[in-house]
């Protein structure tokens, strides 16, 4: 049972395009949804969140939108950068219990070409 | 500030052996969490250690244990290994403030391989 689906297992685009990643989830108790990055040999590192509440959430280069209805959240990279290959988990956070967890998707992985 | 430090970065066992993984959490975080990522998958949560109690656990045996230290530090027990336990485990620490955001800082995992 995938609570946290990430449909596409690769994305390429050209530097300076729009990086857009996937995320669907099954959930309706998730209370954060969060985007994580991963360089080879590296744990993952935190990237952005959005609260459950919201429908977006901007850092710099960065977006996530969320839309509740469709149960799907979106990450928007703007420009991409040859840097920001990687791969991209996508994550929900509940509490259950009175401990917090994260709900992990498989993975998208981006490469970015110069 | 030093970050989640974990030990050590590769090992190789053989099926019906134990094996301990350490990991030191990051300055302030009182929290530590397990997680699993076999090839492929994303990580999945195995448990988690607040104040030196387990408050959460995931689908995993009992042969999956672990401990929290009072310096915060923790190691996670796998008794009677199996060929399917080969993955990157990875710890992750979180300051109290995060609890409810899920906000997680990881190290860099270890990799065990059982054959």
């Amino acid at each position: 049972d995938q609570q946290v689906k990430q449909n596409s297992p690769s994305l390429s685009v050209q530097e300076g395009r729009i990086s857009i990643l996937n995320c669907d989830y099954t959930n309706s108790m998730f209370d954060y949804f969060l985007w994580y990055k991963k360089y080879p040999a590296e744990g993952p590192t935190f990237l952005i969140s959005i609260s459950s509440i919201k429908d977006k959430n901007e850092d710099g280069r960065f977006t996530v939108f969320l839309n509740k209805s469709a149960k799907h959240l979106s990450l928007h990279i703007v420009p991409s950068q040859p840097g920001d290959s990687a791969v991209y988990f996508c994550a929900a956070a509940i509490t259950q219990g009175g401990s917090e967890k994260l709900v992990f998707g498989k993975g998208t992985k981006l490469t970015v070409n110069p | 500030e030093t970050g989640v430090t974990q030990s050590p970065t590769h090992l190789i066992k053989t099926r019906g052996q134990q094996v301990t993984l350490r990991c030191s959490s990051q300055s302030g975080h009182n929290t530590v969490s397990w997680y699993q990522q076999a090839l492929g998958q994303g990580p999945q949560f195995i448990f988690q250690y607040y104040r030196e109690e387990e408050n959460g656990r995931g689908n995993f045996p009992p042969r999956f244990s672990g401990l929290q230290f009072p310096n915060y530090s923790s190691e996670l027990n796998v008794n009677a290994l199996e060929l399917d336990d080969s993955a990157l485990y990875l710890c992750a620490s979180s300051p109290e403030a995060s609890r409810r955001t899920g906000e997680l800082f990881f190290g860099e995992g270890s990799r065990l391989t059982v054959l």
